[in-house]
């Protein structure tokens, strides 16, 4: 069984840049939701897909999108890099289906600078 | 106000020492999660609870669900517990709603 993977695990970008991070998620999960961490603060969730489709979103502007392929590994795309979204980058995946209370897998983060 | 609120936000303890960390939430959940945060930024679940109390080695984790209250125990800790706990809540929406977390640190 392996874990969630992240890549890259470090990343500098300058601002109006475009980068793109990658997870796969672990073996038998469908589900990846990808999150925000500030320094000093909690994760912040930006969405989740469920078998491929964006499964949910929170508060992020379009500038954030997601891809799942058949594989169920996302990427996370961001555009016209801003300096605020310099932070580690999470992915979690899980096994999802209807309703809440499922396990988490989390990925060891790709941390993002932009300068 | 957070949905998750996490008390005390930092924690400084000595070996061997009994430690709790609290949790609140104010709205409905189907889950609540302890995590577990290493300095380099990975997160480990530590466990995932709707009622009662699970214990898993040296730690005990509770859930009060008429309360909206969680705790996470730490017995006889060790200076390897260093790190940030963070709780954090799954709705039926599926994603979680994460406390700020807290730091813990425990001295030789």
């Amino acid at each position: 069984e392996t874990g969630v993977t992240q890549s890259p695990t470090h990343l500098i970008k300058t601002r109006g840049q475009q980068v793109t991070l990658r997870c796969s998620s672990q073996s038998g999960h469908n589900t990846v939701s990808w999150y925000q961490q500030a320094l000093g603060q909690g994760p912040q969730f930006i969405f989740q897909y469920y078998r491929e489709e964006e499964n949910g979103r929170g508060n992020f502007p379009p500038r954030f999108s997601g891809l799942q392929f058949p594989n169920y590994s996302s990427e996370l795309n961001v555009n016209a890099l801003e300096l605020d979204d310099s932070a580690l980058y999470l992915c979690a995946s899980s096994d999802g289906g209807q309703g809440g209370g499922y396990g988490y897998t989390f990925g060891s983060g790709t941390r993002l600078t932009v300068v | 106000k957070n949905e998750v609120e996490q008390s005390p936000q930092n924690l400084t303890a000595q070996e061997g020492e009994f430690i709790t960390i609290n949790c609140s939430y104010s709205v409905g959940i189907s889950a609540l999660h302890w995590l577990q945060q290493h300095p380099g930024g990975g997160i480990v679940s530590l466990f995932m609870l709707s009622s009662g109390k699970k214990k898993h080695g040296r730690l005990i984790a509770t859930i009060n669900i008429q309360e909206k209250h969680s705790s996470l125990h730490i017995t006889a800790s060790h200076p390897r517990d260093s790190a940030v706990y963070i709780c954090a809540v799954s709705r039926s929406a599926r994603q979680l709603t994460f406390g700020s977390g807290t730091q813990l640190t425990v001295l030789p």
